[in-house]
């Protein structure tokens, strides 16, 4: 079985340009989840989506959106985009229903903000 | 406690020693608590997946307790091995759907 993928690797965007993050899920996996990594502090909740739906949102500005597709892939963007920003973006997806209760990660795309 | 919190934030042992990290976390409305193992270039594992009070889950050499009446978990490493090195993360969440909220992780080095 495979396992959530990310694309692309490593990024590298210039201070105000857009970047496009993308996740597949693991098949079957119908809720989809972001994360920030900045430099020195630990994982921090970006989006969640499921069933094509924005459930949460963590503490991030609007510049930071996205969507979910309906083969249950996902997409996150980041506009005008700040040297802050600079981060491992992590990806993870979860089977919803019954007692579903882990979080499976993707390998992260590093992006560089210059 | 308001936030996840781990330690030590790293740790170097020799190959054979045994070590243990501690995650708290917040008490209320607790759901469940979750550890992850994350090797450098890689994915994080899940490792364990803890929801009662009391709950011990093991692995081989790794093991876990929960006390979610005190907020607090412990991870063992019995016997290290050099292919331990990682960092192990804790995270909580409050709801089977809600999002993780992690600690920053302990950095562990196991020499051989």
């Amino acid at each position: 079985e495979a396992g959530v993928t990310q694309s692309p690797t490593h990024l590298i965007k210039t201070r105000g340009q857009q970047a496009t993050l993308r996740c597949s899920p693991i098949s079957g996996h119908t809720s989809v989840y972001w994360y920030q990594q900045a430099l020195g502090l630990g994982l921090q909740f970006l989006l969640w989506y499921d069933e094509g739906e924005e459930r949460n949102r963590g503490n991030f500005p609007p510049r930071f959106s996205g969507r979910q597709f309906p083969n249950y892939s996902s997409e996150l963007n980041v506009n005008a985009l700040e040297l802050e920003d600079s981060a491992l973006y992590l990806c993870a997806s979860r089977l919803t229903g019954g007692s579903s209760y882990e979080q499976y990660f993707g390998p992260g795309t590093r992006l560089t903000v210059t | 406690i308001l936030n996840v919190e781990q330690s030590p934030q790293s740790l170097h042992v020799q190959e054979g020693d045994s070590t243990n990290f501690t995650c708290s976390f917040p008490s209320s409305n607790f759901y469940a608590l979750h550890w992850y193992r994350w090797e450098t270039a890689k994915s994080p594992e899940a490792l364990f997946v803890m929801t009662l009070n009391g709950d011990e889950k093991k692995k081989g050499r790794i093991s876990a307790t929960l006390n979610t009446k005190e907020g607090y978990s412990y991870l063992y490493i019995k016997g290290s091995q050099p292919e331990d090195s990682a960092t192990y993360l804790c995270a909580s969440n409050s709801n089977s759907g809600y999002a993780l909220n992690f600690g920053k992780g302990t950095s562990l080095l196991v020499t051989p």
